[in-house]
């Protein structure tokens, strides 16, 4: 089974800053037939469900704010939102589907400092 | 509007069975993968299992945790998909999700608001 591991485990930003939040997976989630990532990223404001902001570790689901963008490759992703405002204070998780089981890091808190 | 709505969550006691709904519309659910998703209160997101589309003969696969005890089923006739839950645990207490796999990306793009279930005696 892949484990997913992210860092921090919560963050405060001020508005306007920079947020970063890493993932690792335990084995590589890029196929290499297609050479894409299969790693996601949510969004968990409080007592919603999660929303989805990228797939294939990179590409912006449609309607998300191009201020969140998210990079890497194989074992090591990063979300980044590039300037915080209020309404970002969530959970984030990273989850892979790459292969069953699929699996989710624990999440990353963003507040505002 | 694509819509997934949960019902049939409970308190029940443990060794107890529950069956959860997740009614789909705005969308032909016999086109899509659909999976379970579930968070303990207070805690992370954990993927229940999933049932595949008409193409691919409803195949279904769960986690090793609610393996041979919870069935995942639908009735793309009436648009639901169903979480039958048998032999439960504390530890599945939880808010169950259901979510629809688009197929552009195979990750989750639509979610219910879940469902709470309550395990205890």
């Amino acid at each position: 089974d892949i484990v997913m591991t992210q860092s921090p485990d919560s963050l405060a930003v001020s508005l306007g800053e920079r947020a970063t939040i890493n993932c690792k997976s335990s084995q590589s989630v890029l196929y290499s037939s297609n050479n894409k990532n299969y790693l996601d990223w949510y969004q968990q404001r409080p007592g919603q469900p999660p929303k989805l902001l990228i797939y294939w570790a990179s590409t912006r689901e449609s309607g998300v704010p191009d201020r969140f963008s998210g990079s890497g490759s194989g074992t090591d992703f990063t979300l980044t939102i590039s300037s915080l405002q209020a309404e970002d204070v969530a959970v984030y998780y990273c989850q892979q589907y790459y292969s069953i089981p699929f699996s989710f890091g624990p999440g990353t808190k963003v507040d505002i400092k | 509007e694509v819509q997934l709505v949960e019902s049939g969550g409970g308190l029940v006691q443990p060794g107890g069975s529950l069956r959860l709904s997740c009614a789909a519309s705005g969308f032909t659910l016999s086109d899509h993968y659909m999976d379970w998703v579930r968070q303990a209160p207070g805690k992370g997101l954990e993927w229940v299992g999933r049932t595949r589309n008409k193409a691919n003969r409803y195949t279904t696969d769960y986690a090793a945790s609610v393996k041979g005890r919870f069935t995942i089923s639908r009735d793309d006739s009436k648009n639901s998909l169903y979480l039958q839950m048998n032999s439960l645990k504390t530890e599945d207490t939880a808010v169950y999700y259901c979510a629809r796999v688009e197929r552009y990306c195979s990750s989750w793009g639509y979610w219910g608001q879940g469902t709470l279930v309550t395990v205890s005696s």
